[in-house]
């Protein structure tokens, strides 16, 4: 089946710091998506791609459907506290009818 | 947003009980919702793909018998987990795709806790 590599695994990073982590994958997306998750909730969507080359800001967020459509990477500027989380990459396949998630990247931001 | 409810948030049953966990879509329709399972510090888990009006589709290694899901309406999907174990606890969490969204797009419920003792 479909295989997500995300990295790095874990992050620990001083406030105000920039963050970048990526997806790839041997296989060709639709739609790669980003989301982040706080202890004990569900995921919250953080940016959708749709498009391959396609550079999506949110914020402080940044993300990018690499030109392949294999691979996609997501930085986060001037970090803060509540930026702590797991965040997870999905990759969506049409042809699959469901997206493929990637391990997470834990990221702890030092005060 | 998107907006996607789950219910209970947490439950605690009895060895041998069997659990229903309720997910809505409150402000979209959503043909397929998506069960998920996780371990502490893990990844997400797809047990199974639930589409309305349709047999669930399961994920390899999940037991159908055993995680029952009905996808009644276009905006509720329900897994009900039977005769619940111990090794059953988790963190189960829902998603509803949304049509609008690119096709793939999903959003995620809230998650419940499901403690066996």
């Amino acid at each position: 089946g479909q295989q997500l590599n995300q990295s790095p695994q874990s992050m620990f990073i001083q406030e105000g710091e920039d963050v970048s982590m990526n997806c790839t994958s041997s296989s060709i997306f639709n739609t790669w998506l980003w989301y982040k998750q706080d202890p004990g909730e569900g995921p919250v969507l953080l940016i959708a791609l749709y498009k391959a080359g396609e550079l999506t800001s949110n914020g402080r967020l940044t993300a990018q459907f690499g030109t392949t459509r294999k691979d996609s990477f997501l930085n986060i500027s001037a970090s803060i506290p509540s930026d702590v989380g797991i965040y997870f990459c999905a990759g969506g396949s049409t042809n699959a009818g469901k997206s493929t998630f990637g391990d997470g990247t834990t990221l702890t931001v030092k005060p | 947003g998107a907006v996607v409810s789950q219910h209970p948030s947490r439950v605690i049953c009895k060895s041998g009980t069997s659990v229903k966990i309720e997910c809505r879509s409150l402000d979209f329709q959503a043909t397929t919702m998506f069960w998920y399972r996780q371990f502490p510090k893990q990844s997400l888990m797809l047990m199974a793909t639930s589409n309305e009006g349709s047999k669930a589709t399961y994920e390899q290694g999940v037991e159908k018998d055993k995680f029952l899901i009905n996808h009644a309406s276009l905006t509720l999907s329900t897994l009900t987990v039977t005769s619940a174990h111990p090794e059953d606890s988790s963190f189960y969490i829902c998603s509803a795709r949304d049509p609008q969204g690119g096709g793939e797009t999903q959003y995620f419920g809230p998650g419940t806790r499901l403690l066996v003792l």
